[in-house]
């Protein structure tokens, strides 16, 4: 079936960087664009950017310019997301999802957690 | 960028009631929005993709309407399983974003 399966929970101190996977399976990987979407604790969904694992094209949201980047590698059909400079603003589910116009397929989320 | 005004926030209902919850857009969009689902501790579920198409194995209760800057989206009769917050969201123009969510529960 359709999935995206991330990787596991991250504890990171203020300033690091952390580096979530997402790995596609059961559909053409280079057909959908990956989105990157986030959520604080007891808040909304925030848009980081995504990526078209075609060509490896990259948008990010203006917030994180400078601060993320995203990759893929077609081989393993894996999208990856990187964030640095990390702050306790950081702490939140980091999500994954297809899609083209609609997010479809999400994955099941990655919690990080940013505290000294 | 373009902001999605969702209101109301949050609403009690009861079991069988119609819900109904808007999302205004900051400037035309088309039908280009989406509407999610988020239980507790779950990723969103797209319900409605481009203002008003039901998404796969989507119950027929759920509706969305409208184009431009105002939209709807409807539950015809709350089920106990609807129990979640709503999103719309916007896929007009890059950066995506989100309504603030509308927490619905039963009274």
């Amino acid at each position: 079936q359709v999935q995206l399966v991330q990787s596991g929970a991250e504890v990171k101190k203020p300033g690091a960087s952390v580096k979530i996977s997402c790995q596609a399976s059961g559909y053409t990987f280079t057909d959908y664009y990956m989105y990157w979407v986030r959520q604080a604790p007891g808040q909304g969904l925030q848009w980081m950017g995504l990526i078209h694992p075609s060509g490896g094209s990259t948008t990010y949201a203006q917030k994180f310019q400078g601060r993320v980047i995203m990759t893929r590698d077609t081989s393993t059909t894996t999208v990856y997301m990187e964030l640095s400079s990390l702050r306790s603003e950081d702490t939140a589910m980091y999500y994954c999802a297809r899609g083209i116009d609609a997010l479809d397929i999400w994955g099941q989320g990655t919690v990080v957690t940013v505290s000294s | 960028d373009i902001e999605m005004t969702q209101s109301p926030s949050s609403l009690s209902a009861s079991v069988g009631d119609r819900v109904t919850i808007t999302c205004q857009a900051s400037q035309a969009i088309s039908s280009n929005v989406n509407w999610y689902q988020q239980k507790p501790g779950k990723p969103p579920k797209v319900l409605i993709y481009d203002a008003s198409n039901l998404g796969t194995g989507v119950p027929s209760r759920f509706s969305g309407s409208g184009s431009g800057t105002d939209f709807t989206f409807s539950i015809s009769s709350l089920q106990p399983e609807d129990i979640a917050t709503y999103y719309c969201q916007q896929f007009k123009n890059l950066p995506l974003t989100f309504g603030g969510g509308t927490k619905v529960e039963i009274k």
